[in-house]
């Protein structure tokens, strides 16, 4: 099984900052890597697909890069709404299956 | 607009079963994979296993194999998810998310998870 490696666990930052999350998987997956945006009492929401295309209707300033094994989840200048517990997701298909990372939780400083 | 409407919280006893359903509303049901999506709390997300319906067969993580049985009913867009031999652990909200599929050579592929439902509780507690 491929195991996703997320990190940091948590991270604090101040509203303008730009916000980077890493993630690493065990073995070589192209580009099949997605990111999504939890916060607290919701279903997650998908931000990033395939490593680096933004889903329809989520702004601009997050953005998704990589390919591989390692992957970066940036969001350019953090804004008060986006404080959440983000995850990246990996998909294989031998046989098909989901990972997802750890999460990290970000916070306002 | 495509909506995911699961069946309402659940409390059981360990060592029975729990079946929760997942309705699909707008969009087309066959030929996107449904997955079921675990998450404890206070902790991440753990993906169960899923089911394209147009092929009929499942797939599940090998964590949950033998204990989880996912089921489609084309007729009525909707999913559910089986899982017997509740403990204490089981106790988590369970969502049931669509996405695409992607297929080549090698297989097809369960993708990403565009829609969600709203999230199911099943407490374990004797």
């Amino acid at each position: 099984d491929i195991q996703m490696t997320q990190s940091p666990s948590s991270l604090s930052a101040s509203v303008g900052d730009r916000v980077t999350i890493t993630c690493q998987a065990s073995q070589d997956i192209s580009n099949y890597l997605n990111w999504y945006q939890q916060k607290p009492g919701k279903a997650p929401k998908l931000l990033i697909y395939d490593a680096s295309n933004l889903e329809t209707g989520v702004p601009s300033r997050f953005s998704g890069s990589g390919s591989g094994t390692d992957f970066t989840f940036t969001i350019s200048s953090l804004q008060p709404e986006d404080i959440a517990t983000y995850y990246c997701q990996q998909y294989d298909n031998l046989p098909p299956a989901i990972t997802f990372g750890q999460g990290t939780r970000l916070e306002i400083k | 607009q495509v909506q995911l409407v699961q069946s309402g919280a659940e409390v059981k006893k360990p060592g029975s079963s729990v079946k929760v359903s997942c309705k699909a509303s707008g969009g087309t049901f066959s030929s996107y994979a449904i997955s079921w999506v675990r998450q404890a709390p206070g902790q991440g997300l753990e993906w169960m296993g899923g089911i394209i319906p147009i092929f009929g067969t499942a797939n599940y993580a090998q964590k949950f194999q033998g204990r989880v049985t996912i089921t489609a009913d084309e007729s009525t867009s909707t999913a559910y998810m089986e899982l017997s031999s509740l403990r204490s652990e089981d106790t988590a909200v369970y969502y049931c998310a669509r996405g695409p599929v992607r297929r080549d050579s090698s297989g097809y592929y369960f993708t990403r998870f565009d829609y969600w439902g709203q999230g199911t509780l099943v407490t374990v507690s004797s």
